[in-house]
């Protein structure tokens, strides 16, 4: 099975401050994803990447920004965070069927 | 773009009752239909599938239709149990080989299943 672990799972920060969340994977996928969710709607594509030079903006890009350090790490940066990015993360790999394998989630609060 | 609409957003039903979660996609190219569950405090799971060149997939409790002329899937849960309680997410894949793949979720549905 492949396996997906995101750091921190629970953050506290300021506005203004930068972040970073980051996820890995054991299995050697080359597709990840990183979802924001929010109460009432559903997930929503931040960022993806399909390898180390291959990353896309997803529908809710702004505010954000992505790094590939390899092909097992893909983390994700709030610059400058603010009130409405708390909200859970998750990261995810595409699996060999298609379907998507989620990381456990992290919960960003902004206060 | 793609655009999945799902409902009802909440259901609510007696154990042993059946429930019926309802998706409509727009895209005519999208090929595969995945749905998570995703219960209190944790991340979403793939619970069942259907491509597109399936009407009907079941199994034990759980079924999922498609009809993609009216370009509709439906998950349906039978006897349900308190344990089926979480948050079901519909989702649309367009996947044509390589990079040319495109998902998209349905905004969820809150299934209560009271004792």
């Amino acid at each position: 099975d492949a396996d997906v672990t995101q750091t921190p799972r629970n953050r506290i920060t300021k506005t203004g401050k930068r972040i970073m969340l980051e996820c890995s994977q054991t299995k050697g996928h080359d597709r990840m994803y990183w979802y924001r969710q929010d109460p009432g709607l559903g997930l929503r594509l931040i960022y993806y990447s399909f390898d180390v030079k291959d990353i896309n903006k997803g529908e809710i890009s702004d505010g954000y920004s992505v790094s590939r350090q390899a092909q097992a790490k893909f983390s994700l940066s709030l610059e400058s965070a603010i009130p409405n990015q708390t909200a859970l993360y998750f990261c995810a790999i595409r699996t060999g069927m298609n379907e998507q394998f989620f990381g456990p989630g992290t919960r960003l609060t902004v206060l | 773009g793609e655009n999945v609409e799902q409902h009802p957003s909440t259901l609510s039903v007696q154990e042993g009752d059946s429930a019926v979660i309802k998706c409509t996609y727009s895209d005519s190219a999208s090929n595969y239909f995945p749905w998570y569950k995703q219960e209190l405090g944790k991340r979403p799971q793939l619970i069942i599938d259907i491509r597109s060149n399936v009407g009907e997939k079941k199994d034990q409790r759980i079924a999922v239709t498609l009809n993609k002329t009216a370009k509709h899937f439906s998950l349906h849960i039978t006897e349900t149990q308190p344990e089926d309680s979480a948050v079901y997410f519909c989702a649309a894949i367009r996947f044509s080989g390589g990079s040319n793949y495109k998902l998209t979720f349905g905004k969820g549905t809150l299934l209560t299943v009271n004792p």
